[in-house]
């Protein structure tokens, strides 16, 4: 059964950074793109960053351009993503979810259940 | 753009048919055959339902179909059910190698 397990979410001020990790089960990860997707409290979905199957593309929303980093560790079934520069508007649910194919152009077959990020002072 | 637009509610009758529609550009949905669509129930996690404009994942019902004509792409539920009620939500990959998510639409079954 594939699983999906984020973790890192918590409170944070403006400004400061926080680490955010996904644990996979169940599948071969080192076969598949991953995806960070978002979704405010009451609000629609968006797309965050995806990472090709060896971590050699990576894709971000112009939104977090720059102050975000996706990354993984195939050996550890693992994703991250590492965010810096935080902001209020950066606040929502953040899902993991796996590529159907390895590809970026992959869509996401399964999500984990979330974490929360909560960016205010 | 940063979205695709849906409309923002869709309401049909048990056992009718709706279609859910979804408008980009020549970027995104005009431009590549990679279109999915996402089923999400309220607390629930998104359901992939279709992928690369009309494949259905293993599982889902056969009720469900997509379409793409120009830069619309299309979800049409057939034999509406009440299980079916839930937000609904596209996706394109788009020229600058991102993804973009449609405004999601409510749908309501009578």
């Amino acid at each position: 059964e594939v699983q999906l397990v984020e973790s890192g979410g918590v409170g944070v001020q403006p400004g400061g950074s926080l680490r955010l990790s996904c644990a996979a089960s169940g599948f071969i990860f080192a076969d598949n793109a991953m995806h960070w997707v978002r979704q405010a409290p009451g609000k629609g979905l968006e797309w965050v960053s995806v990472i090709s199957w060896d971590g050699g593309r990576t894709s971000y929303a112009d939104s977090v351009k720059g102050r975000f980093t996706i990354s993984r560790d195939n050996s550890k079934n693992s994703l991250f993503l590492q965010m810096n520069s935080l902001r209020a508007e950066d606040t929502a649910l953040y899902y993991c979810a796996k590529g159907l194919f390895s590809t970026v152009t992959s869509p996401f077959d399964y999500w984990g259940q979330g974490t929360l990020v909560t960016v205010s002072s | 753009q940063s979205a695709l637009t849906q409309p923002a509610s869709v309401s049909g009758s048990p056992g009718q048919s709706i279609t859910i529609s979804c408008t980009g550009t020549s970027s995104d949905i005009g431009g590549y055959n990679y279109v999915s669509w996402y089923q999400q129930h309220p607390g629930k996690a998104p359901k992939l339902m279709i992928y690369d404009v009309s494949n259905r994942p293993s599982g889902v019902s056969l009720r469900f179909s997509g379409s793409k004509s120009g830069n619309t792409a299309s979800l049409t539920i057939s034999g509406l059910q009440a299980e079916d009620e839930a937000d609904y939500y596209c996706t394109s990959y788009t020229s600058s190698n991102t993804l973009f998510f449609g405004t999601g639409t409510k749908v309501t079954v009578l």
